[in-house]
Parts: C-alpha cells; structure tokens; sequence
C-alpha cells in the first residue's frame, strides 16, 4: 500500500512565523504536490515537483516555497505566515505519466492526511 | 467559468436509492477524468477513472459526454457507507499531471 505521510495533523501558528510542512512517500514516486483545500474553493495546487530538486509553480504560488532534496521528501514552506493561510494541507505523490502505460493514461494521486493550520 | 463545475448538494437520498451526479469542464482538450471519493475529515481517494466513454465498477458507473463536456457519476443501490463527498477531477492536458479538482458534491444517505 503506498503511504503518504504528514508532520503533523493539526497546527497552530502565529502570524509572521516561519513554517514548515513535511511530506514523505514510501513508494519512490517521481512526482509530489502540495495543495491547500478550502470551503468553496476545493482543491487548489500550490506547487509541484516531478524529480528531486526540480519544482514548479501550481496555481496559487504566492507565500509559499517547496524544497525537495530527497525523492521521498517534499517540503512545503510559509516563509511568513499571514492569517489568509488558514487551511487544510494536503500532500499528494503519484507515478509520471510515462510509466502509467501512455501518454493519457495519468496515475491516481496519493493524498496524505492533511495538515489543518491555523494562522492566528 | 470555472474549469471544473460540480453542484455542491447535498444530496439527501435512502438506502437503496440511485443518484447521479453531473460535472462540467471547461477545456474540449482535456483527456483524462476522474471521480475521487472524501470522506468527512479525511484525504481524497480514488473512486474511478474515466479514459474513453466511460467506466463500471459495481455500483458505480462514470460517463464521459464530450460533446457536452460533462462526466456523470451513477450510484446505484445506494449504502450507508456511501455518504461522502464526491470529487470531479479533470486533467487539463497541459504536459503535466496537473489535475483540477470541482469542489465537490456531498451524498447523504440515510437509512
């Protein structure tokens, strides 16, 4: 069974902080996602990564950063958290698309258990 | 418009009963589609992946219309332990897995 594992599940910081969300995988995907999912909004993807130390920008980048310099570990980073990231956290890994048996054929995303933060 | 539309519900059904849901996408050019299942306080998993017309896996059956740019999701014989949250997934062909997600519908199913 793959597992994704969070830090932590629940987290509650002060505004200004800097903080530190880790992920790790156990089944040696290539692929790793942050996304935050809020009330109304869903599921919104942060950034991505599809190899150690490579990462990109999914659709709402702004506060946040990624570090990736092992295969298994993805770290999300609020380098000073403001209260508008209240949220849930979640982590997600998958197989590339190229080892999924053609090029639309896209692996199912593996979500780890969240991370709820509060920013007060 | 958004790139994935979901009615949020809920949808208030018995045990036994059959509920569809619908999904709208906003991009003709996407190819891959996929129903994810959230529990209350949980992660997202996998349901179902629809790659061609559709796709059945015991009470569940997706239906890709990409004509009308819609996915359907049928319940039939609906449990208890179907109450959750349903979430349409499109992948939006842009050379990476990138996956959108709709906000999803919630199912209640009451005995």
């Amino acid at each position: 069974d793959v597992k994704v594992t969070q830090s932590s599940r629940y987290l509650v910081k002060r505004t200004g902080e800097k903080v530190f969300l880790e992920c790790v995988q156990d089944m040696d995907h290539e692929n790793m996602f942050w996304y935050r999912q809020d009330p109304g909004l869903g599921l919104r993807l942060i950034y991505f990564s599809y190899d150690v130390k490579m990462k990109e920008k999914g659709d709402i980048p702004e506060g946040y950063s990624v570090s990736r310099e092992k295969k298994e570990r993805f770290s999300l980073i609020l380098e000073s958290a403001s209260t508008n990231q209240t949220s849930m956290y979640l982590c997600a890994s998958s197989l590339p698309p190229v080892l999924a048996g053609g090029p639309n054929k896209y692996n199912e995303q593996f979500f780890g258990p969240g991370t709820r933060l509060t920013v007060l | 418009r958004k790139e994935v539309e979901q009615d949020p519900g809920p949808f208030n059904v018995p045990e036994g009963a059959t509920v569809a849901f619908n999904c709208t996408y906003s991009n003709s050019a996407s190819q891959s589609f996929f129903w994810y299942r959230q529990d209350c306080r949980k992660e997202p998993k996998l349901l179902m992946s629809v790659y061609s017309s559709g796709n059945e896996d015991g009470r569940f059956t997706a239906q890709l219309n990409r004509a009308s740019q819609y996915i359907s999701l049928l319940i039939r014989d609906s449990k208890l332990s179907d109450s959750a949250t349903y979430l349409c997934v499109v992948n939006m062909n842009t050379g990476f897995q990138k996956l959108v997600f709709g906000t999803g519908t919630r199912l209640l199913v009451s005995p």
